[in-house]
């Protein structure tokens, strides 16, 4: 059965620092991997998906990575700023329409 | 972009009332989904649907009913409701093709936060 998993559960760092947020993933047969960001009280919103042909995603600041055959996604953030302060959940596709999140990871930015 | 739109974002209903969650999507997508969201359980899927009139049940389905008459709106239907439903809904959509061979994974809406006192 696959688990996915994210660590650390919580993250501060000051304002300006590259951080980086792990998923990881017990089954590396998975289809796609998506990074959402929450903020409190409020829906998902998609980050970034890497398809399974990809290895890597950008968008702006952010960065994601995805080794399947070591079961794990990083999501890079450069120079962090306080709006980046939300919850960041990784989601594992294991088809095109069966997903299993991850618990997140809670990131505040201090300025 | 997809737009997922969920009718409500905070609503108060009292224990033993039936209760309407409505989610609408405006991209033609053939998936549907319901999910809630509590501290410390993450996000659990109640139900789901790859069509008009179809209808899965997830993981969590007890106490929960779905109707999907249209393509675009999956209601979510709360028979009776009861504290333990005190929660954090969320909707989402996806293509159940690929287009371009590109997944677009899911696009979810803003959420329902629900009180049943």
């Amino acid at each position: 059965k696959q688990e996915v998993t994210q660590i650390p559960a919580a993250l501060s760092v000051p304002e300006g620092e590259n951080l980086v947020l792990n998923c990881s993933f017990t089954d590396s047969a998975i289809y796609n991997l998506q990074w959402f960001r929450q903020d409190p009280g409020k829906g998902l919103t998609s980050l970034l998906l890497i398809q399974s042909s990809q290895r890597e995603q950008t968008s702006g600041r952010l960065n994601a990575s995805l080794d399947k055959s070591s079961g794990r996604s990083t999501l890079y953030i450069a120079a962090s700023q306080p709006g980046d302060s939300a919850t960041y959940l990784c989601a594992v596709y294991t088809s095109y329409d069966k997903v299993i999140f991850g618990p997140g990871t809670s990131l505040s930015v201090i300025p | 972009d997809v737009k997922v739109t969920q009718s409500s974002r905070y609503l108060v209903k009292r224990t033993g009332e039936k209760v309407f969650l409505e989610c609408v999507q405006d991209m033609d997508h053939e998936n549907m989904f319901w999910y809630r969201q509590d501290p410390g359980l993450g996000l659990r899927l109640i139900y789901f649907s790859y069509d008009v009139k179809m209808k899965e049940k997830g993981d969590i389905p007890e106490g929960y009913s779905v109707s999907r008459e249209k393509k675009e709106r999956f209601s979510l239907i709360l028979e009776s409701a009861s504290t333990n439903q005190t929660s954090m809904y969320l909707c989402a959509s996806s293509l159940s093709t690929f287009v371009g061979g590109r997944h677009y994974g899911y696009t979810f809406g803003s959420g329902t936060r629900l009180t049943v006192v």
